[in-house]
């Protein structure tokens, strides 16, 4: 079955500090791949997309992400994470041809000063 | 700014009442999704509607229904509410299959 895994729920990092927010799919090919930020009481913001090429991609907000196939995983970085950041982050996947897309549940960040 | 509005911000309703959610897609957008966010519950897809027809139904209860209009707005229609409804609905749009979606910043439902 088709699945988005985000295994860590909370992440508390120091305003400094690099960030890795952790993204699995599961799917038979490859999906097209997003990074949504949604502040609170906001709606979700796209941060990046992968849908083919490089597989490394630079977003707004200076996070990038990186897919890798052999680990159908799309990780979110940040190397140096601000106060601002403090968010709770989703990873999406999309089929090509369809109009499907399927939401991670979503990792709530923490950013201590 | 997305380009998508949703009004109301916010409700404030008592159970079984019914509520109608208002969304505009961006200027050109033929897609229109709507998700539910609760806390128990995350982000889930309710239904999604192409140029004014049903096109994927998700986890949405029998006393929901939604259409888009031939303006492409859309409207979602929640009756018979329960406690359990108090969530934020959000509306999204995209202009083809499997692009971006682009939110809007939600409608706040509280059901008392």
């Amino acid at each position: 079955a088709q699945s988005v895994t985000q295994p860590d729920i909370h992440i508390t990092v120091s305003e400094g500090a690099s960030l890795e927010l952790r993204c699995n799919y599961s799917y038979g090919a490859t999906p097209y791949l997003f990074w949504y930020v949604q502040s609170p009481g906001q709606g979700l913001q796209l941060l990046l997309k992968y849908f083919s090429g490089d597989t490394l991609v630079q977003g707004i907000k200076g996070f990038e992400a990186e897919f890798k196939r052999s680990q159908s995983s799309f990780n979110l970085r940040k190397p140096s994470v601000h106060w601002s950041d403090a968010a709770e982050y989703f990873c999406a996947v999309g089929f090509s041809g369809t109009y499907k897309y399927i939401f991670g549940t979503g990792t709530r960040l923490k950013v201590l000063a | 700014d997305s380009g998508v509005t949703q009004t109301p911000k916010h409700l404030i309703t008592a159970t079984g009442q019914r509520v109608t959610l208002r969304c505009s897609p961006r200027s050109g957008d033929l897609s229109v999704y709507w998700y539910q966010q609760s806390l128990d519950q995350g982000l889930q897809f309710l239904i999604q509607y192409y140029n004014g027809e049903e096109r994927a139904k998700g986890n949405i209860l029998e006393r929901f229904s939604a259409q888009q209009f031939p303006d492409l707005h859309s409207e979602l229609n929640l009756s018979s509410l329960e406690l359990g409804d108090s969530a934020l609905y959000f509306c999204a749009s995209s202009t083809r299959r499997t692009g971006e979606l682009f939110f809007g910043e939600g409608s706040r439902l509280t059901v008392l």
